[in-house]
Formats: C-alpha cells, structure tokens, sequence
C-alpha cells in the first residue's frame, strides 16, 4: 500500500503570499492518479487538481500542482483569505495524505 | 447538475447495527465508482473502500476489510455503508464521493455524522 506523506503539517503564512505544500509517495505514483484536494472547516473535501496538474471546473489558476514519480507539490502563487484550508493529496482515488493546514499568520 | 444526497445523522449504541445511505442525482450512476471516505473528529480523511455500481465490485482498504460493507441498489442510485456492530471508534464523519477522471473524486456528499456512545 502506498503512503503518502505531505509537509509541513502547519503553514503560517499572510494573505498575497506563496504557500508550497509537499506530497511525498513511499513508492512511485502514476502521475495521472495524483490528486489534490481542499477542505474547509465544516465542509466537505472539494477536488482541486487531478493528474497531478490539472486544474477542476471552477478552480482559479493561482492554484498549480507539478511533481513526478514520488515527489509532488501544490502551489497556491498569492494566497486569498478564502485559501486558508487543509489541504490533502491522494493517490488512485484511494490513500490519503495525513493533510497540510494553511493558517493566517 | 450531479449531486449525492447523504443521509441523515445517526445516534447508536455500541453493538448496534447501521447502515447509511448516499443517493446519486443528475448522472448515470452505474457507470462510475463510488467511493466512501472516513473523517474523524479534528483528524484527516481516510478512505475505506469503493464500489462499482453496474456490477457490485466492492473493493477495500486493509483497514476497513471485514469491518464495514459497502453495496448499491441501482434501481434507486443509492449507494450504501454498513455495519453490524458498530463501537465508540466509529464515531466520525463519512462521506460518500464519486469516482471522475483519473481517480479523482469530482462530487462528494455533505456527509453523515455517525455518533456511538452508550
């Protein structure tokens, strides 16, 4: 079974900057199968990316993913107030990562 | 529009039987999986298994095999999660999502909250 571990666990960071969150697979992922995903407090999980890069309906183009292999990231260029989330990655539909939280510093 | 309609809240006791309900609008449900993804409280998401609605292949994480079981009735687009003796660590958020391009799960349920305490 593929493990999935994302860092940091916490990012602080202030509205307008970059935040960089980490997804780093125990063996090698298919990029297709890489995906990524939003969750707000209270609120379901919301698709962000798929095949590692590929943006979901609605998703603004400040959110990008890149990696191959076992590394793989998710950039959010300028954060907006409504982006302070968790933040997972998962792999085939299947494992998750243990998340990332984006909070307001 | 796609849209999958948990069902309500539950209360049991431990040792009780349960079994939770996501019915699937504004798609052709057979065609695509669903899966079942477990949230307990202040934790992260994990998944437990998936379903292949045309023909019923269920499919589960080692973690969840033998505790739950996942099955459909098409003739009502519903998808459906269960247990015959649920304990206290059941206690969680379940979401049922929809299976889209590439493994990615494109809809998800609001969610069910399932409580068990005695």
């Amino acid at each position: 079974e593929i493990v999935l571990t994302q860092s940091p666990g916490t990012l602080s960071l202030s509205p307008g900057e970059r935040a960089t969150l980490s997804c780093r697979a125990s063996q090698s992922v298919n990029i297709n199968y890489l995906t990524w995903y939003q969750q707000k407090p209270g609120q379901a999980p919301r698709l962000l990316l798929y095949g590692a890069s590929s943006r979901a309906t609605g998703i603004p183009d400040r959110f990008s993913g890149s990696g191959s292999g076992t590394d793989f990231t998710l950039t959010i260029s300028r954060l907006e107030p409504e982006d302070f989330a968790v933040y997972y990655c998962q792999q085939y539909g299947r494992t998750f990562g243990q998340g990332t939280k984006v909070e307001i510093k | 529009e796609v849209q999958l309609v948990q069902s309500g809240a539950e209360v049991e006791k431990p040792g009780d039987s349960l079994k939770i309900s996501c019915k699937a609008f504004g798609y052709s449900f057979t065609n695509d999986w669903i899966h079942w993804v477990r949230q307990m409280p202040g934790k992260g998401l994990e998944w437990m298994g998936m379903i292949y609605p045309a023909n019923s292949d269920a499919r589960y994480s080692p973690s969840f095999e033998g505790q739950v079981t996942i099955s459909v009735d098409t003739s009502i687009s519903t998808a459906y999660l269960q247990w015959h003796s649920l304990e206290a660590t059941d206690s969680a958020m379940y979401y049922c999502a929809r299976q889209g391009v590439y493994g990615a799960l494109d809809y998800w349920g609001l969610g069910t909250l399932v409580t068990v305490s005695s």
